[in-house]
């Protein structure tokens, strides 16, 4: 199975930073990986797929990059909004795998 | 708007079965691969399932292989996810979302059923 490592677990910031989240997978899954956003008691929300292309209706201030084994997640300034749980997740094989979650709080 | 709603989540013993349902609406059903993913309380997500438009195509966990059944009724527009031999490990939000084209990405989802396996 492809195991993928979010870094990091936790992380606070303020309201117009720039944050950057990274998934590590641990073979090469080409662009395969997906990034959503989970509020509490919510569904989760895709936000970007083929590690860098926007979902519809997506703020262009979230960004995806990468290929191969490192994947990041960048908000590039940061809303109240965007205060949630972000996951990643590989299709490149089955078993269909996610990260383990970053935790996105207001500092 | 694309709408997933799922229904059966409940209080289940150990040992026990469960049937959750997901009934779609606001898109073509018979067109979208569907799937199953959970989330334990407090932790992260886990995929359970993935069924092609027909339902001739499935893929499963390896850890549900044998216990769950993915299954779709595309006259009624509905998804269903049969549980059985459940155990503790088994407790989680359960959410049915909605495939984009033939990738796995999934691009709607239900806010989820809650299921819990204890005696």
């Amino acid at each position: 199975d492809i195991q993928l490592t979010q870094s990091p677990s936790f992380l606070t910031a303020s309201v117009g930073d720039r944050v950057t989240v990274t998934c590590r997978a641990s073979q090469g899954i080409s662009d395969y990986l997906a990034w959503y956003q989970q509020k509490p008691g919510k569904a989760p929300k895709l936000l970007i797929h083929t590690a860098s292309t926007l979902q519809s209706g997506v703020p262009s201030r979230f960004s995806g990059s990468g290929s191969g084994t490192e994947f990041t997640l960048t908000i590039s300034s940061l809303q109240p909004e965007d205060f949630a749980t972000y996951f990643c997740q590989q299709r490149h094989s089955y078993p269909i795998t996610f990260g383990q979650g970053t935790r996105l709080e207001i500092k | 708007e694309v709408q997933l709603v799922e229904s059966g989540g409940g209080l289940v013993q150990p040992g026990g079965s469960l049937r959750l349902s997901c009934e779609p609406s606001g898109f073509t059903f018979s067109n979208h691969w569907m799937t199953w993913i959970r989330q334990a309380p407090g932790r992260g997500l886990e995929w359970v399932a993935s069924i092609n438009p027909g339902g001739s195509a499935i893929h499963y966990l390896d850890s549900v292989k044998g216990r769950f059944t993915v299954s779709r009724d595309n006259a009624k527009d509905s998804l269903h996810l049969q549980m059985n031999s459940l155990g503790a490990e088994d407790t989680a939000v359960y959410h049915c979302a909605r495939l984009a084209g033939t990738s796995s990405i999934f691009d709607y989802w239900g806010q989820g059923t809650l299921v819990t396996v204890s005696s």
